[in-house]
């Protein structure tokens, strides 16, 4: 059974760090992964799409990459800004399904 | 576009008494999922809709809940006795993908019905 784990579980910064936040999956064989975010009380946010055939995507100060040798994924944030303060879940797919499996997210505060 | 629209957005009720959830999916969007999410377990498929048709449901708890898709702009997810462990977040999210396994897909969520069962 695909399990995700995201690690820290929680993170506390000071505005303008660079972050990385980690994703990694039991079943290596990852064939599709998005990156979510969640503010309290409401619904998820996509934030990034990595297909199949792609390693990393790019979008302003975010960055997500997919090591599918080792089924793990790194969300890196540049710069980081209060606005930023949320809970960033990630979710794979395995080849052969449609399903995604979600992490268990990493609760990210920023400081200002 | 207004995005996956929910409602109601909150719900209480006392246990045993039937609740009906909501879901209008993005226009053009002939995917449509049921998630729940609670602290101890995350984030979770109930069912998966592909044009109108329920392709898997089997995250569905057990036979106290029920999924419907008349049309491809309204869903509903019923539970009918409602328990108290069925307090949760319930989401809708909407998506355009073939029903081939593999595919790409962008996944764009609702707000959320919290359901409270006392």
């Amino acid at each position: 059974k695909q399990e995700v784990t995201q690690i820290p579980a929680a993170l506390s910064v000071p505005e303008g760090e660079n972050l990385v936040l980690n994703c990694s999956f039991t079943d290596s064989a990852i064939y599709n992964l998005q990156w979510f975010r969640q503010d309290p009380g409401k619904g998820l946010t996509s934030l990034l799409l990595i297909q199949s055939s792609q390693r990393e995507q790019t979008s302003g100060r975010l960055n997500a990459s997919l090591d599918k040798s080792s089924g793990r994924s790194t969300l890196y944030i540049a710069a980081s800004q209060p606005g930023d303060s949320a809970t960033y879940l990630c979710a794979g797919t395995t080849s052969g399904t449609y399903k995604y499996i979600f992490g268990t997210g990493t609760r990210l505060k920023v400081l200002a | 576009d207004a995005g996956v629209i929910q409602s109601p957005r909150h719900e209480v009720t006392e246990m045993g008494q039937e609740v009906t959830l909501r879901c209008k999916p993005i226009s053009g969007h002939n995917s449509l999922f049921w998630y729940r999410q609670t602290m101890m377990r995350g984030l979770e498929l109930l069912i998966y809709f592909n044009n109108n048709v329920p392709i898997d449901d089997s995250g569905m708890p057990e036979d106290r809940f029920s999924a419907k898709m008349p049309n491809a702009s309204f869903s509903t997810l019923k539970i009918q006795p409602s328990e108290p462990r069925d307090s949760a977040v319930y989401f809708c999210a909407s998506s355009y993908l073939s029903r081939f396994a593999g595919e790409a897909y962008e996944q764009y969520f609702g707000p959320g019905t919290r359901l409270t069962v006392t």
